[in-house]
């Protein structure tokens, strides 16, 4: 089938780590997203990018960094910069241009 | 500021009936609009989207409704059903031809049998 695979389900992160959350997409898209959900809130962007090797800062990329070396793999890294990094974090992707979001199931990040 | 909201953040209805949700925007230039369902521990899954040429569009029981003079968007779900129970958001592109869009705080919806 195809889809949006986020790895690990959950995963816990020890102070002054640095962490690395999968996207794995298999749909062909070009756009790729991070989000970032805290509880009782909507979706904030991490992060996008629109194609292989280009990638633009969303509202909250502060503490954040990624890559896109595949069109099929967006990683995201949470640094030991991002001092409340305790969220769910969700990965969509999508045609070009404004067409409907896909996301994986997230990937929810927690403090030791 | 500018901002993708919701008139109500929760709402309860039963088993049956039809469930409206409503999502305000501010953003004029906005041109395309989609509301997503969202399951407890789970990502956001499309439910329909339409863009500023239309008033009005009809999925399977859901119908979204846009009213650009007000700025007001709404999900019409028909005899509701418990499986609808989520969190419902909407999402606006604010003018952008880039793909980003903007989430609002979302409505969750119990359904009573």
């Amino acid at each position: 089938d195809g889809g949006i695979t986020q790895s690990p389900k959950y995963l816990f992160r020890k102070e002054g780590q640095n962490v690395t959350l999968s996207c794995e997409q298999n749909l062909n898209h070009d756009a790729m997203y991070w989000y970032r959900q805290d509880p009782g809130q909507g979706l904030r962007l991490i992060y996008y990018s629109q194609i292989v090797n280009d990638f633009q800062k969303g509202d909250i990329a502060e503490g954040y960094s990624v890559s896109r070396e595949k069109k099929e793999s967006f990683p995201l890294t949470v640094t030991s910069a991002q001092k409340n990094p305790t969220a769910f974090y969700l990965c969509a992707s999508s045609a070009q241009g404004n067409q409907p979001q896909h996301f994986g199931d997230g990937t929810r990040l927690s403090i030791l | 500021g500018e901002s993708v909201g919701l008139h109500l953040p929760t709402l309860s209805v039963q088993e049956g009936d039809n469930s409206i949700i409503n999502c305000a925007y501010s953003n004029s230039a906005s041109d395309y609009f989609i509301w997503y369902k969202q399951e407890s521990g789970k990502g956001p899954q499309f439910i329909i989207d339409i863009r500023s040429n239309m008033d009005k569009r009809q999925g399977q029981r859901v119908t979204v409704l846009l009213n650009k003079t007000v700025k007001h968007l709404s999900l019409q779900i028909a005899a509701t059903q418990p499986g609808d129970s989520a969190v419902y958001f909407c999402a606006e592109n604010r003018g952008s031809t880039l793909g980003r869009l903007y989430f609002g705080r979302g409505t969750q919806l119990t359904v009573w049998p």
